[in-house]
């Protein structure tokens, strides 16, 4: 089956700690993208990837870190410094930066202990 | 802003009623596209329409487009009640989606 995959569904956060959620694609995607969707509000632009080894901002990327090694993969770490993470992290994949169709994932639900 | 806002917030119909729900935008854009949530999982696209398009139809769903007022709206056909979900337009630009707040439709049974 093809498809994108994020890991864990839900992961508790104590303070001070930096946690990664993890987005693995098999659909041999070049871009990929991480959101951040909190109630009742649309999803924002965390960072995207358009290719392996290469990564931007997006919208609210402060306290937030991600690494692109494998073209498969495109892990987001919630730093400390994100003061606020308590959110639904849906990551998201793409045949390109077109704008194209983006595929979604499960998403991961992070709270704070 | 490119981000779409869609118009209602929140949507209730009886099974089988048709539902319509509008997003508005305010920039130029490359193509606008809808995806549908349900409750605590992960988005699904619906159906994309280019700037070039006016009108288009996948299955039980017609989208329309106006550049010139920059707005469209998603019609549901014959809802069910597995339509019951979020609904986001998503105007695209470049690299960007931009997501609004989304439309919540509830169909009863």
């Amino acid at each position: 089956d093809g498809g994108i995959t994020q890991s864990p569904k839900y992961l508790f956060r104590k303070e001070g700690q930096n946690v990664t959620l993890s987005c693995e694609q098999n659909l041999n995607h070049d871009a990929m993208y991480w959101y951040r969707q909190d109630p009742g509000q649309g999803l924002r632009l965390i960072y995207y990837s358009q290719i392996v080894n290469d990564f931007q901002k997006g919208d609210i990327a402060e306290g937030y870190s991600v690494s692109r090694e494998k073209k498969e993969s495109f892990p987001l770490t919630v730093t400390s410094a994100q003061k606020n993470p308590t959110a639904f992290y849906l990551c998201a994949s793409s045949i390109d930066l077109t704008p194209g169709t983006q595929y979604f994932g499960p998403g991961t639900r992070l709270l704070v202990l | 802003s490119q981000q779409g806002e869609e118009d209602p917030q929140a949507l209730s119909i009886q099974e089988g009623e048709n539902a319509t729900m509008n997003c508005s935008y305010k920039t130029s854009i490359n193509n606008l596209q809808w995806y549908r949530q349900n409750s605590g999982r992960g988005l699904v696209h619906l159906i994309l329409i280019r700037s070039n398009e006016r009108e288009k139809h996948s299955g039980r769903l017609r989208v329309t487009l106006d550049t010139s007022k920059k707005s469209s709206s998603l019609l549901i056909t014959a809802s069910r009640a597995a339509d019951t979900a979020s609904y986001f337009c998503a105007p695209g630009r470049d690299y960007k989606l931009s997501f609004g707040a989304g439309t919540t439709v509830t169909v009863r049974a």
